[in-house]
């Protein structure tokens, strides 16, 4: 069991660029999700998915783009990158929603220039 | 008010110390909660949930105060291996989203 996979580990962009972070799970879970971390900050929701073919909002999703057209993959695609996307991306995944434990990817560090 | 807050950090304490953090959160209608821990640059993982009743974990107790909406979380005996960021994380009861703390790092020195 791999778990939660994230690519790539790190990332440069120079604003204006687009791009996609890939996010797999493996466990079966039909929750998924997509946070960002500041230096110093806790983590905020960008997406997040309660099945294949169905995503919502969180509290930051302007920039960013989600897709799930199936239960392992949700990948998260920044258009027109801009320097205030320069955070840390975790994928996170749960089998139920209310009080199952999220399981997180190593994390994605992207830096735009 | 922010959603959940955190003791600010950060703790520097000698091994064998008992630590505590506080965390309050904002929404009374929230339904879980947890601890997780994250170490430098890496993911978060979860410590521990939080029941009402008090849950206990070998070194780890956590709490609950659902009346005065506040979490704390007591490390007994410390290990340099606890030296790490803790986060206070909420299930508002919102189709699974959790809501984080902004953490509180613990240094544990020799």
């Amino acid at each position: 069991n791999a778990g939660v996979t994230q690519t790539p580990k790190f990332r440069i962009l120079k604003i204006g660029q687009s791009m996609t972070l890939q996010c797999t799970q493996d466990m079966n879970h039909n929750y998924m999700y997509w946070y960002r971390q500041d230096p110093g900050m806790g983590l905020k929701l960008i997406y997040y998915s309660v099945g294949a073919g169905i995503t919502d909002k969180g509290e930051v999703p302007n920039g960013y783009n989600v897709s799930r057209s199936t239960t392992e993959d949700f990948p998260l695609r920044l258009e027109l990158a801009a320097p205030s996307q320069t955070s840390v991306y975790f994928c996170a995944s749960s089998y139920a929603a209310r009080t199952d434990t999220q399981y997180f990817g190593p994390g994605t560090r992207l830096t735009v220039l | 008010r922010k959603e959940v807050e955190q003791d600010p950090g950060p703790f520097n304490v000698p091994e064998g110390a008992t630590v505590a953090f506080n965390c309050t959160y904002s929404n009374s209608a929230s339904q879980s909660f947890f601890w997780y821990r994250q170490d430098c640059r890496k993911e978060p993982k979860l410590l521990m949930s939080v029941y009402s009743s008090g849950n206990e974990d070998g070194r780890f107790t956590a709490q609950l105060n659902r009346a005065s909406q506040y979490i704390s979380l007591l490390i007994r005996d410390s290990k340099l291996s606890d030296s790490a960021t803790y986060l206070c994380v909420v299930n508002p009861g919102q189709g699974g989203k959790l809501i984080f703390g902004q953490g509180t790092e613990l240094s544990v020195k020799p």
